[in-house]
């Protein structure tokens, strides 16, 4: 699986939009790219996930770069309660792999008023 | 009531019991997994199942062994808990499948072995 790198930290304002860089310079074309994000020490939970289109749902956007060495996560109006360390995940899609999750030290985000 | 459970929430125990984590899904999953989580770093798979017959061993699974009694049951046990188990433990269960089915995490167990 490749490699990702993440900014350890960063702030936003209440109301805008965050946008969170990773940087997976390795990934091979059948890697998806993965974003979970974990509130204060409970269960990380499942935000999006990608392969090379962008995609969103009601949570966020995921945006890829056309050769996928990086991408963004992005919330687009960011509460108090988006405050939490997200995790960026390239994982290759062998039928045994693709459920083994390998998680770095991620992005904490702190939403601020 | 959640999905993923997980019992006990806390525990403290010494060095060189036998303690047994255990982790219940509602959700109808085949793959269950366990994580350990240090403070600070994200997680790390210890032993995963991707149906009851089936066991495997995940990055750090030293010290650690399984036990998948159901679909609904995957529980984790420390034979003999050492003080670097310390740790923030946490279940997960997944659909079969297909890539795009995420994973659902419980709430979590910190465990303390003094």
């Amino acid at each position: 699986d490749a490699k990702t790198t993440q900014p350890p930290s960063m702030d936003c304002a209440e109301g805008r939009a965050a946008n969170l860089p990773c940087n997976h310079s390795t990934i091979s074309g059948n890697e998806y790219v993965y974003w979970y994000r974990q509130i204060h020490s409970q269960g990380p939970q499942y935000i999006i996930h990608g392969l090379k289109n962008n995609e969103t749902n009601e949570m966020a956007s995921l945006i890829i770069t056309e050769d996928r060495k990086s991408s963004t996560l992005i919330l687009p109006h960011a509460t108090l309660r988006d405050t939490a360390v997200y995790y960026c995940i390239a994982k290759g899609m062998t039928t045994d792999s693709w459920g083994k999750l390998q998680f770095g030290a991620g992005t904490q985000v702190v939403v601020t008023p | 009531d959640a999905d993923v459970t997980q019992t006990p929430r806390n525990r403290i125990t010494k060095t060189g019991k036998r303690i047994m984590l255990e982790c219940s899904q509602t959700k109808g999953h085949d793959r269950m997994y366990w994580y350990r989580q240090d403070p600070g770093l994200g997680l790390r798979l210890i032993y995963y199942s991707f149906d009851v017959k089936d066991i495997n061993k995940g990055e750090i699974s030293d010290g650690y062994s399984v036990s998948r009694q159901a679909q609904a049951k995957f529980s984790l046990s420390l034979e003999s808990a050492i003080p670097n188990q310390t740790a923030l433990y946490f279940c997960a269960t997944q659909r079969a499948g297909g890539p795009g089915n995420e994973q659902f995490f419980g709430p979590g167990t910190r465990l303390t072995v003094l």
